[in-house]
């Protein structure tokens, strides 16, 4: 199993500029979700979907948007980049809102916006 | 809003020493993960406590959770430099995790 996957690794945008970014899991997790981490502030929820086909806003969701079409897929798309969004975004899943929900973490993305 | 305070925010201690980093919630904690990030990658689950009073122990690191379910600390003991890194900590909210800051760990051969 590849746990959670995420694509691509690096990513140097200019302001204004469209990407998105694709996280994929394979663990039949219902839950999945978008972090960003900067310098001294730990990491920060941007968008989270609770299954196929929905998604909710994190706390720093403004300038994101995200989908869910499919189960093993959460993808996150910045429309017009901008340099406060450099940063370093991690994808997680889990398995629910158990008693034990482990969140698992991809490798990260890093992206940087000129 | 829940908040998650960790201290310190940074840390380097010498080969062998012991260590301690707290978290502490402003409110009551339903579940609190700990989760170790080394420099460049993604983050590792290390442990998850839930009832007040509880403690567990992997390899040469122990968490614990206070009574009263506010506040958990992270020990390391004999540290290695394969210890260091970020650790963050983090509280279940309705199917979310609220990190701390985190705490940067070196260690000094």
């Amino acid at each position: 199993n590849a746990g959670v996957t995420q694509t691509p690794k690096f990513r140097v945008l200019k302001t204004g500029q469209s990407m998105t970014l694709l996280c994929a899991q394979d663990m039949n997790h219902e839950y999945m979700y978008w972090y960003r981490q900067d310098p001294g502030m730990g990491l920060r929820l941007i968008h989270y979907s609770v299954g196929e086909g929905t998604t909710a806003k994190g706390e720093v969701p403004d300038g994101y948007n995200v989908s869910r079409l499919k189960k093993q897929n959460f993808l996150l798309g910045l429309e017009s980049a901008a340099p406060s969004q450099t940063s370093v975004y991690f994808c997680a899943s889990s398995a629910g809102t158990g008693d034990y929900n482990e969140q698992f973490f991809g490798p990260g993305t890093r992206l940087t916006v000129l | 809003s829940q908040e998650l305070e960790q201290s310190p925010q940074s840390l380097i201690v010498q080969e062998g020493k012991n260590l301690t980093i707290n978290c502490t919630s402003s409110k009551t904690l339903y579940g609190l993960y700990w989760y170790k990030q080394k420099y460049g990658e993604g983050l590792i689950f290390l442990m998850m406590l839930q009832k007040g009073g509880e403690e567990k122990s992997h390899e040469k690191i122990t968490a614990k959770l206070d009574e009263k379910k506010q506040q958990s600390s992270l020990h390391i003991t004999a540290s290695q430099p394969s210890h260091a890194g970020i650790y963050l900590c983090g509280a279940a909210l309705w199917g979310k995790l609220i990190f701390g800051q985190g705490t940067e760990l070196s260690v000094k051969p």
